[in-house]
Formats: structure tokens, C-alpha cells, sequence
């Protein structure tokens, strides 16, 4: 069965620390896809990121970045010099088997950011 | 580019009345279409996708349905309202092949009193 755990909740952290949010899934494909999604207070999910099971290049945008290690089916996000800006949940998604055309999400992790 | 509009925004509404919310994509053909349910505090919860029109696929047995008569137009609706409808619901659409991303609309904000 396929799965995604967002084991963290909840984070606080202060402005300007690095904050990482973990992502562990479950899959038996060999091909799938893992997004990352950004929930601000206002509501809409906004897409950040997308990678495929076959590119396990971290990746930098700017204060974000991700590292995906198959070995230990996770996909980690990390914020570098956090900002009140970046309060938010953030979701994990994993690509369901072919065919469905539908994600798994993971529960989500709210991240606050203090002044 | 690509837009999705959902309405309204919020919404307000008496138990057992009838349900209907709007979701439209604008430029793109023969998206696929989602809708999504989100309970106060709490993940995703896919309730209906589509394929292509008139194809409805229904994810959790409720007394919600959805319909799809346009291309890019996907419609939630329902007869009766129960308390446990209430949540914040959201639209999105992806290309149509697999393994795209899914692109939100702002989400709509049902209360049931």
C-alpha cells in the first residue's frame, strides 16, 4: 500500500533558524513522483516542488531545499534562515500507481515562524 | 497561462439544504479535475476526480456528488447538507498525463449550521 508520514505535526521555530520537514513514504512502484505543497493561512495549496523517484539530486531554490534518499524512502524539506512569511502547513504527496491519476497526501506539518 | 476559479469563497448554510460549488479552469484542454475536502486542522481528503467529461470517479461514500458537463468545469454539489459537510474545499486540475502537478484553486469555506 502506498503511503505518506508527515511525523511532525507541529513546529516552532524563531526567525532566521533552519527548520526541516520530514517526509517518509511508501511505494512499491518503481516510478513515482514525490511534490511538496504550501498551505499559508489563507488556504490555497500552492506547488513547490516535484521529483521523480529517478533524480536523487538535492535540490536549492532560494532558501529552500530538498534532499530525497531512496535508501530510506524520504523526502526532507528544508528552510534556511526561516521568516514569518514562511508560516504555513506544508504537504507531501506521493504520486498513486499508474493509471489513477490521484496523489497520497501526508497529513500535513505546520511550521510557525516567530518574530 | 493556466487559472482555476473557485466560488464562492464562503458559504454558509442550513442543514439539510442543497449544495452547489463552482470550479472552472481557464486555459488549458482536458484537464484532469479534483476535488478535495479539508476538515478544520486536518489533511486532504480527495473526494471526487475526473478524467475527462461526464467521467466521475468517487473516492468516499457521502451524500456529496460531483459532475463534470464542460470540459474545464467541475461542479460539487448536494440534496441534503449534514453538520459533518462542513470543511474547507478545494478544486484543483493537473494536465492529463500522469504525475503532473496538481494546481489548486483558493478553496471555499462551508459552514452547516
Amino acid at each position: 500500500a502506498q503511503k505518506v508520514t508527515q511525523a511532525q505535526t507541529e513546529i516552532s521555530v524563531v526567525e532566521k533558524e533552519d527548520v526541516t520537514l520530514d517526509c517518509v513514504y511508501e511505494t512499491r512502484d518503481t516510478t513515482y513522483y514525490l511534490f511538496w505543497y504550501k498551505q499559508p493561512p489563507s488556504g490555497e495549496l500552492v506547488f513547490l516542488i516535484r521529483r521523480n523517484s529517478f533524480d536523487e539530486q538535492n535540490e536549492i531554490s532560494g532558501r529552500y531545499s530538498w534532499n530525497f534518499q531512496k535508501s530510506t524512502s524520504s523526502f526532507n524539506f528544508t528552510i534556511t534562515a526561516s521568516q514569518v512569511v514562511d508560516s504555513a502547513v506544508y504537504f507531501c504527496a506521493l504520486s498513486a500507481p499508474s493509471g489513477t491519476y490521484k496523489y497520497i497526501f501526508g497529513t500535513g506539518t505546520r511550521l510557525k515562524v516567530l518574530a | 497561462s493556466q487559472t482555476i476559479h473557485q466560488w464562492p469563497a464562503t458559504l454558509v448554510q442550513p442543514v439539510g439544504s442543497p449544495l452547489s460549488l463552482e470550479c472552472t479552469v481557464e486555459g488549458t484542454s482536458n484537464p484532469n479535475l479534483y476535488w478535495y475536502r479539508q476538515a478544520a486542522g486536518r489533511g486532504l481528503q480527495l473526494l471526487f476526480y475526473s478524467v475527462g467529461i461526464g467521467q466521475i470517479s468517487s473516492e468516499v461514500p457521502q451524500n456529496l456528488s460531483a459532475s463534470r458537463p464542460q470540459d474545464r468545469q467541475f461542479i460539487l454539489s448536494s440534496k441534503k447538507l449534514l453538520l459533518s459537510d462542513s470543511g474547507f474545499y478545494l478544486c484543483a486540475w493537473s494536465v492529463l498525463s500522469e504525475n503532473q502537478p496538481q494546481h489548486f484553486g483558493d478553496g471555499t469555506r462551508l459552514s452547516i449550521l
